[in-house]
């Protein structure tokens, strides 16, 4: 079945620690992105990708890095997590077509770090 | 830069009765997107919005857009329990060429009450 996936959906961790957020989609589309959400509050793009190797920074600056390596995977990195971290992200996908076309989400991953 | 807004940001709803919330937006768009997010869940797509004039229906909720007047509309009839959650209309802009991003706003919290 087509979908999209999102691991872990919930991560606890300390101060400094590496983290890498999984986002794994199995519908076949090119672009790929990734979303920091406070609760209660709007979406805002950090980072997305339009195919294989290419990355590019969204409209919230964020301290994390992306790759692109695979099609169906786009993994999130925090080097040194940090309390004002912690949010719910959430990964995106849609189809390469001209003109916007619809986000398909993810469940999502809820950060808390301490 | 395109700014979404979205009102009300709150709206208590009593069962039964009709309502409608309001999606504006600053800049021309290609497409307008209405999602529905439950409480710590992820986002799922409800409506595509593709032209002026577009209306679409789907259960108790409809939806409309007037690019002229950057307005969409969400209209509830009969209120019912289930429809309590977040609603996100979220506008769709092209960069260049497939290229394209999505400008949410900050969200509409209905809560329906017997």
């Amino acid at each position: 079945e087509a979908d999209i996936y999102q691991t872990p959906r919930y991560l606890v961790i300390g101060t400094g620690k590496k983290i890498t957020l999984e986002c794994s989609q199995t519908m076949g589309h090119d672009k790929m992105y990734w979303y920091q959400q406070d609760p209660g509050m709007e979406l805002h793009l950090i980072h997305y990708s339009y195919g294989v190797n290419s990355t590019e920074k969204g409209d919230l600056s964020s301290e994390s890095t992306v790759s692109r390596i695979r099609t169906e995977h786009f993994p999130l990195t925090l080097e040194s997590a940090r309390p004002s971290h912690t949010s719910q992200y959430l990964c995106a996908s849609s189809e390469k077509m001209t003109g916007p076309t619809p986000q398909f989400f993810g469940p999502g991953t809820r950060l808390t770090v301490l | 830069e395109l700014k979404v807004e979205q009102n009300p940001l709150f709206l208590s709803m009593q069962e039964g009765k009709n309502y409608t919330i309001y999606c504006n937006y600053s800049t021309t768009s290609d497409r307008l997107y209405w999602y529905r997010q439950d409480p710590g869940k992820s986002l799922e797509s409800l409506f595509v919005l593709l032209s002026n004039g577009a209306v679409k229906q789907e259960g108790r909720l409809m939806a409309s857009l007037d690019t002229k007047a950057r307005l969409s509309t969400l209209h509830i009839t009969a209120a019912v329990h289930d429809l309590s959650a977040t609603y996100f209309c979220a506008v769709g802009i092209t960069l260049t060429g497939a290229n394209s991003k999505l400008t949410f706003g900050k969200g509409i919290t209905l809560s329906v009450r017997p």
